[in-house]
């Protein structure tokens, strides 16, 4: 049981590239999140989603899309990478039920030049 | 709306010392309660919940937190502070009808030796 699983640990873009960051869990949990992680800041929620086919904003979502067709997986896209996306990528997911722990993945760190 | 305010970006106390974390939260109806912990370049963890049980909680690694309804607050305390503490620790409330938690900025714990 590996848990929530991100990939890449570690990307440098240039200014107007794209790339996707990847979220995969094995748990079965029909809620998962995307989160940004600033530097002494705390967590900004990009988007949510609580089962596949069906994703929502959350409080910072723009330059950012995802999407969810399985259940395990729930990628998020930058398009046009700006500096201001510079930060520290979390997915995290859960199951259903507003008392149940967010579990967390180790994050990807981001470096737009 | 919902709102977090843990108060004190640092804390610092030395080892050995108690540790007390501060956090006050808004909301109108019952909440569940979540205090999480992110070592350096970690994902975050859960380190203790509030849900409506007792209202002394204990958590991981001798953590406790007491939820006051009558001061909206959820303090988080260890008796004996160790240098494997050293870490920010986030505070995070939700309700029934969410589903996203809502965030404190987070309080960043120094331990002197």
């Amino acid at each position: 049981n590996a848990g929530v699983t991100q990939t890449p640990k570690f990307r440098i873009l240039k200014i107007g590239q794209s790339m996707t960051l990847q979220c995969t869990q094995d748990m079965n949990h029909n809620y998962m999140y995307w989160y940004r992680q600033d530097p002494g800041m705390g967590l900004k929620l990009i988007y949510y989603s609580v089962g596949a086919g069906i994703t929502d904003k959350g409080e910072v979502p723009n330059g950012y899309n995802v999407s969810r067709s399985t259940t395990e997986d729930f990628p998020l896209r930058l398009e046009l990478a700006a500096p201001s996306q510079t930060s520290v990528y979390f997915c995290a997911s859960r199951i259903q039920g507003a008392w149940e722990t967010q579990y967390f993945g180790p994050g990807t760190r981001l470096l737009v030049l | 709306a919902q709102s977090v305010t843990q108060l004190g970006s640092h804390v610092s106390v030395s080892e050995g010392a108690l540790v007390l974390l501060r956090c006050n939260y808004s909301s109108s109806v019952p909440p569940y309660l979540f205090w999480y912990v992110q070592y350096p370049n970690q994902g975050l963890q859960l380190l203790l919940k509030y849900t409506s049980a007792a209202t002394l909680v204990k958590g991981i690694n001798g953590f406790e937190a007491e939820f006051k309804k009558s001061e909206t607050s959820f303090h988080l305390t260890k008796p004996s502070a160790h240098m494997s503490d050293a870490a920010e620790y986030f505070c995070a409330v939700s309700e029934d009808s969410n589903y996203q938690l809502i965030w404190g900025a987070g309080t960043k714990l120094i331990i002197k030796p």
